[in-house]
């Protein structure tokens, strides 16, 4: 089964909209951390946001907010006012074990944002 | 600021060639990962390592060899390159996660690896 998993291959916004990127996880742990990562055209792979398992309160930075909803075990990513330079994929990983000696972060395969003038 | 360094950036091999590729944090994390990103299928770890002179299998461990000698440094080896091992690689870094930090991934610039 997938840990991590990421619906939309492909989605398109019209710029200045908000779009919300989908992502769901499975883990028996309790805690856990969920990272959102962003992969321009460029090739280099961008730390957006993160929420762990036992934060309360949903993870902001910006443009990024992280819709947690822990009993669902999904973790959406949001982009509020869309922008040409938001184009990219956009990754979702979990790290589990968090605090422990796992250590490494499991990656979805990814949704392809594209958007519109 | 470096932060995480690969070498070389692209390379060309033929099958049955053996290569290394270096990588350079000087963040003094004493988390690395080597992952391979291929069409359609995300990031897949390959190799991990939590400290110096330590490693471990990732989820695609096959035809790889990695060593932790110094703590800034991850080697990944290919001992006899096959073209199924076409592929970006990406290195990463973190810190140990905890209560103090997120354990975040800090990523070199990927290699370019293409075997004929």
């Amino acid at each position: 089964a997938q840990k991590i998993t990421q619906t939309q291959p492909g989605m398109f916004v019209q710029e200045k909209e908000a779009v919300t990127l989908d992502c769901t996880y499975d883990t028996s742990d309790q805690s856990y951390g969920l990272f959102w990562y962003k992969q321009p055209s460029s090739g280099e792979m961008i730390f957006l946001i993160y929420q762990g398992s036992y934060d309360e309160q949903n993870a902001t930075e910006g443009r990024y907010s992280l819709n947690f909803q822990k009993a669902r075990k999904s973790a959406n990513l949001v982009i509020s006012a869309s922008q040409l330079g938001d184009s990219a994929m956009y990754f979702c990983a979990m790290r589990e074990h968090y605090g422990g000696s796992q250590g490494n972060l499991i990656f979805g395969k990814g949704t392809k944002l594209s958007v519109k003038p | 600021n470096a932060g995480v360094t690969q070498t070389p950036k692209f390379r060309v091999l033929k099958t049955g060639q053996s290569m290394t590729l270096l990588c350079a944090q000087d963040m003094n994390h004493e988390y690395m990962y080597w992952y391979r990103q291929d069409p359609g299928m995300g990031l897949r770890l390959i190799h991990y390592s939590v400290g110096e002179g330590t490693t471990a299998k990732g989820e695609v461990p096959d035809g790889y060899n990695v060593s932790r000698l110094k703590k800034q440094n991850f080697l990944l080896g290919l001992e006899s390159a096959a073209p199924s091992q076409t592929s970006v690689y990406f290195c990463a870094s973190s810190y140990t996660p905890g209560a103090a930090n997120t354990g975040e991934l800090f990523f070199g610039e990927g290699s370019r690896l293409t075997v004929l």
